[in-house]
């Protein structure tokens, strides 16, 4: 049980929409990042926020955003959804941006038709 | 371009014996590595990590070895037990800005046989 949660578990959107994810971390977790891991291949970084601004980006384009709040929540909104961003979406939350204090929630798979 | 490489997708071992998984990244800058391991329907789990001013850790049943010239490192289950059976991805970053920008290869399906 890391403490992450992520809502929801399964999303299906069709082209063209927008969704919003979401994620809820720790108290005191003031890093979350997120990450997408399309099918057979390993989580790939999609941006970081700390305290409350992003401070670190992946290469993906800015249809993909972000928000953190100060209750230790954050969502992830993308826009006009493509075929190709059907994948699993993870967020990880820590103290730090270190890699090895980040905790993973257990995805959401979004699927766009 | 795939900047952490893991060319084994899958690895079958007897419970008891050694497991070794291998990994190999391209690019220069990176300078910390971890590995992390994931079941089914949860998110990755840190595992351990090696800093690239050494060439060895060990925690436990697991060790990691890093060949810095070689770009190569290496995760050592001894002795694997069911339970490890997992996906295992090797991951790479940078110390920069702050912040660490994780990079993932894509995963190593380990199963442990009783």
């Amino acid at each position: 049980e890391t403490g992450v949660t992520q809502s929801p578990t399964h999303l299906i959107k069709t082209r063209g929409q927008q969704v919003t994810l979401r994620c809820s971390s720790q108290s005191g977790h003031n890093t979350v990042s997120w990450y997408q891991q399309a099918l057979g291949q390993g989580p790939q970084f999609i941006f970081q926020y700390y305290r409350e601004e992003e401070n670190g980006r992946g290469n993906f384009p800015p249809r993909f955003s972000g928000l953190q709040f100060p209750n230790y929540s954050s969502e992830l909104n993308v826009n006009a959804l493509e075929l190709d961003d059907s994948a699993l979406y993870l967020c990880a939350s820590g103290p730090s941006g270190r890699g090895d204090t980040q905790y993973f929630g257990p995805g959401t798979r979004l699927t766009v038709l | 371009d795939q900047q952490v490489k893991q060319n084994s997708p899958s690895l079958s071992v007897q419970e008891g014996r050694i497991s070794i998984l291998n990994c190999d990244y391209t690019n220069s800058m990176f300078d910390y590595f971890l590995w992390y391991k994931k079941y089914p329907a949860e998110g990755p789990t840190f595992l351990i990590s090696i800093s690239s001013i050494k060439d060895k850790n060990e925690d436990g049943r697991f060790t990691v070895f890093l060949n810095k010239s070689a770009k190569h490192l290496s995760l050592h289950i001894v002795p694997s037990q069911p339970g490890d059976s997992a996906v295992y991805f090797c991951a790479a970053s940078p110390y920069s800005g702050g912040y660490q920008k994780v990079t993932f290869g894509t995963g190593t399906k380990l199963q442990v046989i009783p």
